[in-house]
């Protein structure tokens, strides 16, 4: 079972912030917090990772509050090419794991003009 | 273009043919990761080596399903007696030890 929740959908306007809010209520010590990006037939693509506090790269920014119970996923300024399906995984970076990443059905982020 | 690549793109076969897929990964990744994935699903892990090693196979993978990845570099899977339950897209991701896995664009396979 994925380890995570997150809302099904969410719907935005170009040049807005989203924000993603990820629930993984169970997180392990070693588990490490990734986002991916997904369009229609293709491979999902790698966002950002992080493990507490705030991480930020050139897409994105991911907040992690101290409890790492949650995440919020951010995209600034989106546009109608950020119309994907978003994927906040858990996974367990321990030396003896295969670190396999367990999708949930992921949110379904539609932005609009 | 660096990145994992996979072939064919798409396949379709008839029920009870079988059925192979190559995996590129990207050069200096040492892990290698196949996933499944169904319409309106997340993916699926079904698979994973690291280096020429299979260490990990899911409950998914039936016997009809095996999986290669001689030298440690690409990987083929194969399916063998296809069922139209194997159509799905076959993603095949790749990771330097635990850092982020990179996933190719997948291989749709049809089965009618």
């Amino acid at each position: 079972l994925a380890k995570t929740t997150q809302p099904i959908s969410m719907d935005s306007y170009e040049g807005q912030e989203v924000n993603i809010t990820c629930s993984h209520n169970n997180i392990a010590t070693n588990d490490y917090i990734t986002w991916y990006q997904q369009f229609p037939s293709q491979g999902p693509r790698f966002i950002i990772q992080g493990y507490k506090t705030k991480v930020t790269n050139e897409v994105a920014s991911l907040f992690i509050p101290a409890d790492r119970k949650s995440s919020t996923l951010s995209l600034p300024r989106v546009s109608l090419s950020d119309t994907a399906v978003y994927y906040c995984l858990v996974g367990d970076r321990g030396m003896d794991s295969s670190y396999k990443l367990i999708f949930g059905s992921g949110t379904r982020l539609l932005v609009r003009p | 273009d660096t990145g994992v690549s996979q072939n064919p793109r798409h396949k379709i076969t008839k029920r009870g043919q079988n059925v192979t897929f190559r995996c590129d990964p990207i050069s200096e990744h040492n892990r290698l990761y196949w996933y499944r994935q169904t319409l309106g699903q997340g993916p699926e892990f079904l698979t994973y080596f690291q280096n020429e090693a299979q260490l990990e196979k899911s409950r998914l993978l039936s016997d009809r399903f095996s999986a290669e990845r001689p030298k440690g570099s690409f990987s083929t899977l194969e399916i063998q007696r296809t069922e139209q339950g194997d159509s799905a897209m076959y993603l095949c991701a790749s990771s330097l030890d635990f850092r982020a896995q990179y996933f190719g664009p997948g291989t749709r396979l049809t089965v009618l």
